[in-house]
């Protein structure tokens, strides 16, 4: 069973902070990793995409990915009221079907 | 920009009755996908479709759900006797390659609310 693990939350941040978000998944063969993220009674948006270990970087985002650990990670950098949502880590092998964690609830308060 | 289009947004319908979501996914796409997201919980693969057939299929994707592309656009998943579980938001997706590189990326609709009383 793949399992792809999420603290739901709620994160906290203020206005302008760094919000931190964090997954482990369970299936060593994992090859793509993806962010998405979904406002209340949405459906879920893609943010970043990653497929090899290290840092990513698009414009306030950055994932990270480190596959000996089993763990990637999301950075908001500036974070605004309009991030408040849920983000959902999903992950894929080789059947490149996405399997998707329980997502963090982040809150960013002015 | 071209987007994936799901109908109806709402759907109550009694259990036992038969229901069929509908999908249009991205014209060029190959590969498409029937999530469903229980209200409070986690978005959970049901189906994945390719060159007109099943390609993988979740364990609760059992004998009471079918998928379909009836025609060049259309994809539809029928649930032909709903239960009080089935009451979820039905998500289609589609992405244009396998995956890797810039294919992997899937595409939502905006999702179909299914309520079964």
């Amino acid at each position: 069973q793949k399992e792809v693990e999420q603290n739901s939350g709620p994160l906290s941040v203020p206005e302008g902070a760094i919000a931190s978000l964090n997954c482990t998944y369970s299936d060593r063969g994992s090859q793509s990793f993806f962010w998405y993220r979904q406002y209340s009674g949405k459906s879920p948006e893609l943010i970043m995409f990653i497929y090899s270990n290290g840092d990513k970087e698009d414009g306030r985002f950055t994932a990270q990915l480190n596959k000996a650990s089993q763990y990637v990670s999301l950075l908001i950098r500036d974070s605004q009221p309009s991030d408040s949502a849920t983000y959902l880590c999903a992950v894929s092998g080789g059947s490149y079907i996405p399997t998707f964690g329980r997502g963090t609830s982040l809150i960013v308060h002015p | 920009e071209p987007e994936v289009t799901q109908t109806p947004s709402h759907q109550v319908t009694q259990m036992g009755q038969e229901v069929i979501l509908r999908c249009v996914p991205i014209s060029n796409h190959l590969y498409f996908y029937w999530y469903r997201q229980i209200l409070g919980q986690k978005v959970e693969f049901l189906v994945s479709f390719y060159n007109n057939e099943i390609s993988e299929k979740s364990e609760i994707f059992d004998d009471q759900f079918s998928v379909e592309r009836p025609d060049g656009s259309n994809f539809t998943l029928k649930i032909r006797s709903t239960k009080l579980e089935d009451s979820a938001m039905y998500f289609c997706a589609s992405k244009r390659g396998p995956g890797g590189s810039n294919t992997g990326e899937l595409f939502f609709g905006e999702g179909s609310r299914l309520t079964v009383l």
